[in-house]
């Protein structure tokens, strides 16, 4: 079946850190992307998505390659925030399934 | 634009007693809907998902149950609370194509005590 792996946390970095969250999935066909931002009390927003290969996604700094040849989504920033502390999580939608496969998600923690 | 609504934000309840959470969707039709649970720091565990009114697919054994009433409304209860439901409890929706992004709703604290 589908999987997603993503590196453990928490991820403590300095503000105007560069950030690389590291994300590999598995996957019959070729589905689409995702990067969510969970931040603390509240429900998952989407980041940003890719749906083919090649594709990049982006939003409010953060970018996304979809890497079909290392299946790999790995979420960049180049300069984090303090504003930035939130969970990330990692998920993938094939058309197979009704039910998207989510990673266990990534604390980041940004101090000043 | 679509909303997705949930209720109540927090719940503390003794254990043995019911529980009834509700979530609801507005501006969309025939939305795939999901009910999620987060422990403590942990990830998501996905416990219900329905593709239509009273159509439930459980994924997860438990004390809980799902119903869909309503094509917008997706509602979780128990009828006796255990200590291990405590938890952040997030409803979610999406389209019926299977490769879109889901929406999320602001979650339910619930303590069980």
């Amino acid at each position: 079946g589908d999987s997603v792996t993503q590196m453990e946390g928490p991820v403590t970095l300095s503000e105007e850190a560069f950030l690389t969250i590291n994300c590999t999935y598995t996957a019959t066909g070729y589905p689409s992307l995702f990067w969510y931002v969970q931040y603390p009390g509240e429900g998952l927003q989407l980041l940003l998505k890719a749906t083919k290969a090649d594709d990049k996604g982006s939003n409010k700094g953060f970018e996304a390659t979809y890497r079909k040849e290392t299946t790999s989504f790995h979420l960049e920033k180049g300069s984090v925030q303090v504003s930035d502390s939130a969970v990330y999580f990692c998920a993938l939608s094939s058309g197979g399934s009704y039910i998207p496969t989510f990673g266990r998600g990534t604390s980041l923690i940004v101090h000043p | 634009s679509q909303t997705i609504h949930q209720w109540p934000a927090t719940l503390v309840q003794p254990v043995g007693s019911p529980l009834s959470l509700e979530c609801t969707v507005e501006g969309t039709s025939n939305p795939n809907l999901y009910w999620y649970r987060q422990a403590a720091g942990r990830g998501l565990q996905l416990l219900f998902y329905s593709v239509g009114i009273g159509q439930i697919s459980s994924e997860v054994p438990q004390n809980l149950s799902a119903s869909r009433p309503q094509d917008r409304q997706f509602i979780l209860s128990s009828k006796k609370l255990l200590l291990s439901d405590s938890g952040f409890y997030l409803c979610a929706w999406d389209r019926d194509s299977g490769f879109d992004e889901q929406f999320f709703g602001p979650g339910t604290r619930l303590t069980v005590l």
